[in-house]
């Protein structure tokens, strides 16, 4: 069964502070992985997109890695600001049909604490 | 940037309403979907559609339709609103397997 699994499932941090998010995944055929950013209330934001053949990639401040052998995939923040505060989901892209379908982790809810 | 527009952010029905949900995309993008959210659950594909007049379920079509008269309009259909599907509705577009872009999303509230 496809699944994306995200740990930790909130998360609470001092600003200034690094803090990095996790995920899992059981998706097969692979096709790309994404991290996205959802503030309350609103739709997700793409963060970042990653093939099967990059392993890291970059956004201003937030990095993401993806391991394929172990199907891992991580989301580092750096210096995190209030703005951070808001839900980062991972999702899973595995190939299909006329469309590839996106399976989605539950997020981890971030909270950035002045 | 693709700029895909709900046409409501917060919606209040009563139980046994035909409710509509729409969503216009502006760039052209060939697939567009429909997901609820839901705590705990994630997002969860109700139903996409790859073309104009084509339309597929996903994995929770029960109790909705969907209508893609135009390539850059789809709209979601409760036929009867019930309670249970008081949720956050997003709609997405995208061209291709990798140009993925969310609406602002649409909190419906069933009563």
């Amino acid at each position: 069964k496809n699944q994306v699994e995200q740990s930790p499932q909130s998360l609470i941090i001092l600003e200034g502070k690094n803090c990095t998010l996790q995920c899992n995944y059981t998706v097969s055929p692979f096709s790309n992985l994404r991290w996205y950013k959802q503030d309350t209330g609103r739709g997700p934001v793409s963060l970042t997109i990653m093939t099967f053949s990059e392993n890291t990639k970059s956004n201003g401040r937030y990095t993401a890695t993806l391991d394929a052998d172990t199907k891992q995939s991580s989301l580092h923040i750096t210096a995190s600001q209030l703005s951070d505060s808001a839900s980062y989901i991972c999702v899973v892209s595995a190939y299909g049909g006329a469309t590839n379908k996106l399976i989605f982790g539950t997020g981890t809810l971030l909270a950035v604490q002045p | 940037d693709v700029k895909v527009t709900q046409s409501s952010r917060y919606l209040v029905k009563r139980t046994g309403e035909k409710v509509f949900l729409e969503c216009v995309q502006d760039m052209d993008h060939e697939n567009m979907f429909w997901y609820r959210q839901d705590p705990g659950l994630g997002l969860r594909l109700i139903y996409f559609s790859y073309d104009v007049k084509m339309k597929e379920k996903g994995d929770i079509p029960e109790g909705y339709s969907v209508s893609r008269e135009k390539k850059e309009r789809f709209s979601l259909i409760l036929e009867s609103a019930s309670t249970n599907q008081t949720s956050m509705y997003l709609c997405a577009s995208s061209l291709g397997f990798f140009g993925y872009t969310f609406g602002s999303g649409t909190r419906l509230t069933v009563v």
